[in-house]
């Protein structure tokens, strides 16, 4: 069973630019979710996507957009860099529908820096 | 609104010893509760996981966990700690009818030879 994995593990960005971090989720899962963990909190829901849907949204502006591919697997786009974006991103792969627990699965994360 | 309270920041124990870490919640109906472990530049790692039933759950690496509905609380527990064990640990309840998780603002757990 393949676990979910995360790219890139660690980068740095400029205030105004762009990035995009890719998630592939655990096998058999069609869910997936993103979290924002900054320096000494606990993660903070960004947004979920099932079936290719965002069906789910935490409290971010619209510079913070995804995609869900048909295998599943995630991007998680951020615009206009600030520096308070600097964080571990986290993707969480899960099950949904009639088989939603809430039981997330964790990626170990893509550390963003922005100077 | 929905919320999870870890009220300590830091706790420090002895090697043996054993460890409570506490959570309370705000949830207006039956809730999905979770303990999560965070070592340092990792992701996060289910402990256990209470749904319904039985409110004592057990979990992975000796670590059980209490739901009382009385005192919205989950305390996680361990009898005997071992230097491992040293991590942040979260608490989070389920949100509604995404997989949306809230989770608390951790405890970090230090272990003392």
């Amino acid at each position: 069973e393949t676990g979910v994995t995360q790219s890139p593990t660690h980068l740095i960005k400029t205030r105004g630019q762009q990035v995009t971090l890719r998630c592939s989720s655990q096998s058999g899962h069609n869910t997936v979710s993103w979290y924002q963990q900054a320096l000494g909190q606990g993660p903070q829901f960004i947004f979920q996507y099932y079936r290719e849907e965002e069906n789910g949204r935490g409290n971010f502006p619209p510079r913070f957009s995804g995609l869900q591919f048909p295998n599943y697997s995630s991007e998680l786009n951020v615009n206009a860099l600030e520096l308070d974006d600097s964080a571990l991103y986290l993707c969480a792969s899960s099950l949904g529908g009639a088989s939603n627990t809430g039981e997330l699965f964790f990626g170990e994360g893509s550390r963003l820096t922005v100077l | 609104a929905q919320s999870v309270t870890q009220p300590d920041i830091h706790i420090t124990v002895s090697e043996g010893a054993s460890l409570e870490l506490r959570c309370n919640y705000s949830y207006g109906a039956t809730p999905y509760l979770f303990w999560y472990v965070q070592s340092p530049g990792q992701g996060l790692q289910l402990l256990l996981k209470y749904f319904s039933g039985d409110t004592l759950v057990q979990g992975i690496k000796g670590f059980e966990a209490e739901f009382k509905r009385s005192q919205s609380s989950f305390n996680l527990r361990k009898p005997s700690v071992h230097w491992s064990d040293a991590a942040e640990y979260f608490c989070a309840v389920k949100g509604g009818a995404t997989n949306k998780l809230i989770f608390g603002t951790g405890t970090l757990l230090a272990v003392q030879p």
